[in-house]
């Protein structure tokens, strides 16, 4: 079975600071997809971030990157120059690839990031 | 639509009632998902449906949940005899290619 733990419940970071999220997983897969999404207030899930495992290159998206760590299963977020707007839950997750089966997303519990002005 | 409509946004129920909540999906998008997101916990897994292909149900808690999805495209979620213990947010999701999802902003259901 695959599990996803997300360790801290709650985090802040001051307004154009860096926060680091973290996430680690637990899989027997070898190939694999992992995910950030962010839920704002609105209660929509946004992604925010995409990493396919048999790619060793972090992926970025402009402020939001992450630091793949297959061996270590692994998979924290990195926000820049946070914004007010980045305020919200963020929930990280795990997906099999498409050819092994129903593809649903396992999720973590969520971390709280609050940004404070 | 271009996005995933889930209605109705929110849904106040009696404890033994059976409620209905529907997700329309994004045209074309082949797989829907139902997830169920507790207060203060993460998306619990509840069905897949992908295709004509026989639903996942493996994630539903209880034979009160049900869920069709008619002509592959617009889904509902029943459940039935509600409990204090559905009192939750139920998110519905659409997929392509299965390697990413667009979800819906969800039915908070709260039974009172």
């Amino acid at each position: 079975a695959q599990t996803v733990t997300q360790s801290q419940p709650e985090m802040s970071v001051q307004e154009a600071e860096t926060v680091t999220l973290s996430c680690t997983y637990d899989t027997s897969e070898s190939n694999y997809y992992l995910f950030w999404y962010k839920q704002p207030p609105s209660r929509q899930m946004i992604l925010v971030i995409r990493q396919e495992a048999y790619k060793q290159q972090n992926a970025t998206e402009n402020r939001f990157s992450v630091n793949f760590q297959k061996a270590a299963k692994s998979f924290s977020l990195k926000i820049s120059d946070s914004q007010l707007g980045d305020t919200a839950m963020y929930f990280c997750a795990f997906m099999r690839t498409a050819w092994a089966g129903a593809n649903n997303l396992f999720f973590g519990t969520g971390t709280r990031l609050t940004v404070i002005p | 639509g271009a996005g995933v409509s889930q209605s109705p946004s929110n849904k106040v129920t009696e404890k033994g009632k059976d409620v209905e909540l529907r997700c329309d999906p994004i045209s074309g998008h082949t797989a829907l998902y139902w997830y169920r997101q507790s207060l203060g916990q993460g998306l619990e897994f509840l069905i897949y449906f992908q295709g004509n292909s026989a639903p996942d149900k493996s994630g539903l808690p209880s034979d009160r949940f049900s869920a069709e999805r008619t002509g592959g495209s617009v889904s509902t979620l029943t459940i039935q005899r509600t409990q204090q213990e559905d009192s939750a947010v139920y998110l519905c999701a659409s997929s392509l290619t299965g390697s990413g999802y667009t979800f819906g902003s969800g039915t908070r259901l709260t039974v009172v």
